[in-house]
Order: structure tokens, then C-alpha cells, then sequence
């Protein structure tokens, strides 16, 4: 069956460091791929969209990166702040609707 | 409203009952989704509409569940003699109705089956 893996742990870093999260499926051809934030008690927030053919997307802070061989996505926020720590979701779309398979999100805490 | 509007925000019901979700999407969206969130689990997907028709309840956990959309902007997500298993954060989501296009969430119903 389709499987998503985020790092349950959650990611420690100080601030002004680079927080680096991974998203890992099987069983799995996505056309695409997105990103989004979650807060405590809100709904998730949409961050970036990656296609399958493209292999980095920037935006502000932000970078992602989608390798099809390795099953994986890379997401990258650069200069962090304590304002970054949320829950970071990836999901896997494959055309058509927007029927997205979520990971279960990795808690990112920026400390001071 | 400028976003998904969900409620109630908090509900919480004795084993049995029935309840009722309601969700009010972004105006103009014409697909709409309702995912359930466990503790420290994924979105999982129950059903998505194009306007007012559902081509994919495939993610309905059981027959105690259903869901309809009218006029092409509100959803009601419906739990039949809910079961504590049923106990999660319903989420709805609305967009353009496009492919590869982000989705616009609310901020969630949670449900506590006592």
C-alpha cells in the first residue's frame, strides 16, 4: 500500500540555522508533491507545489527539492526562526483531483 | 467568509449519537474535501465533491458515515451512532477545482465520543 514517512521526532534547531525535514514514500508514482504548515488547533497551510519533472522550487526562505528515483523530498527553511516552529505536512498527488496522501508532519521547534 | 469556515469547532457526544459536521467553503471553489487527523497520524482522506457530486467517497471508514453538498457550497459531514474510534479532528478543505492546485483548509471540528 501507499506509504508516506515523515521524521516523527520532532527537529530541535537554533535560530538562524537551517532546518532541513524529509518526506519519503512507496508504492507511490506522484505527478506532485506540496507542503504545508500546521499550527496547533488550525488547519494546514499551503507552502510550495513540486512537479515530478522539476527537480528544486524556491520561494522566499523556502526550498524544496523532489528526487523521483529516491522516493524522497527534501524541505529546507533557510535563516530560521522561532516563528517557523509548527508541524510540517508533505503530501503526494498524482493528477486529476486533488486527492493528497498526507505524512503524519514533523514538529520543527526554533529555539531562541 | 475569505476562508473555509468549519463547525462547530468542539464537539463533544455520547457513544451512539449522531452528529453533524458543517463546512462552508471559500466562495467559488468548486471541490471540496473532508479528511479525518488522528493523534500523530496523516490526513486521511474521506471524500472529495465536484460541486454538488461525490466521484470519490472511497475514504468513508464505514456505512455510518456520509456526507452531501448543496448549491454547490455547503457540506455536511454526517457520523451515525459514533463510536469512540470515530474521536479525531475533522478537517474540510475547498479549491478552484483544478489539478495540481493547493487546498484551502479550515480550521477543523474536533470530535470527542465520550
Amino acid at each position: 500500500s501507499q506509504k508516506i514517512e515523515q521524521n516523527s521526532e520532532a527537529l530541535n534547531i537554533q535560530e538562524g540555522k537551517t532546518a532541513t525535514l524529509t518526506c519519503n514514500y512507496t508504492n507511490y508514482s506522484p505527478a506532485y508533491l506540496q507542503w504545508y504548515r500546521q499550527d496547533p488547533g488550525r488547519g494546514p497551510v499551503f507552502l510550495l507545489l513540486i512537479r515530478e519533472n522539476e527537480k528544486e522550487k524556491r520561494k522566499e526562505r523556502l526550498k524544496v527539492t523532489f528526487d523521483t528515483t529516491l522516493k524522497q523530498s527534501l524541505f529546507h527553511i533557510t535563516a530560521s526562526q522561532p516563528a517557523d516552529s509548527a508541524t510540517y505536512l508533505c503530501a503526494l498527488g498524482s493528477g486529476g483531483y486533488n486527492k493528497l496522501i498526507f505524512g503524519a508532519g514533523t514538529r520543527l521547534a526554533v529555539h531562541p | 467568509g475569505a476562508g473555509v469556515s468549519q463547525s462547530p469547532s468542539n464537539k463533544v457526544t455520547e457513544k451512539g449519537k449522531d452528529v453533524e459536521l458543517r463546512c462552508d467553503p471559500i466562495s467559488g471553489h468548486t471541490a471540496l474535501y473532508w479528511y479525518r487527523q488522528s493523534l500523530g497520524q496523516g490526513l486521511e482522506f474521506l471524500i472529495y465533491f465536484q460541486g454538488n457530486s461525490a466521484p470519490d467517497k472511497s475514504g468513508l471508514p464505514s456505512d455510518r458515515f456520509s456526507a452531501e453538498r448543496t448549491g454547490g457550497s455547503v457540506s455536511t459531514l454526517t457520523i451515525q451512532r459514533t463510536q469512540q474510534e470515530d474521536s479525531a479532528v475533522y478537517l474540510c478543505a475547498s479549491s478552484l477545482g483544478q489539478a495540481n492546485e493547493k487546498l484551502f483548509f479550515g480550521s477543523g471540528t474536533q470530535l470527542s465520543v465520550l
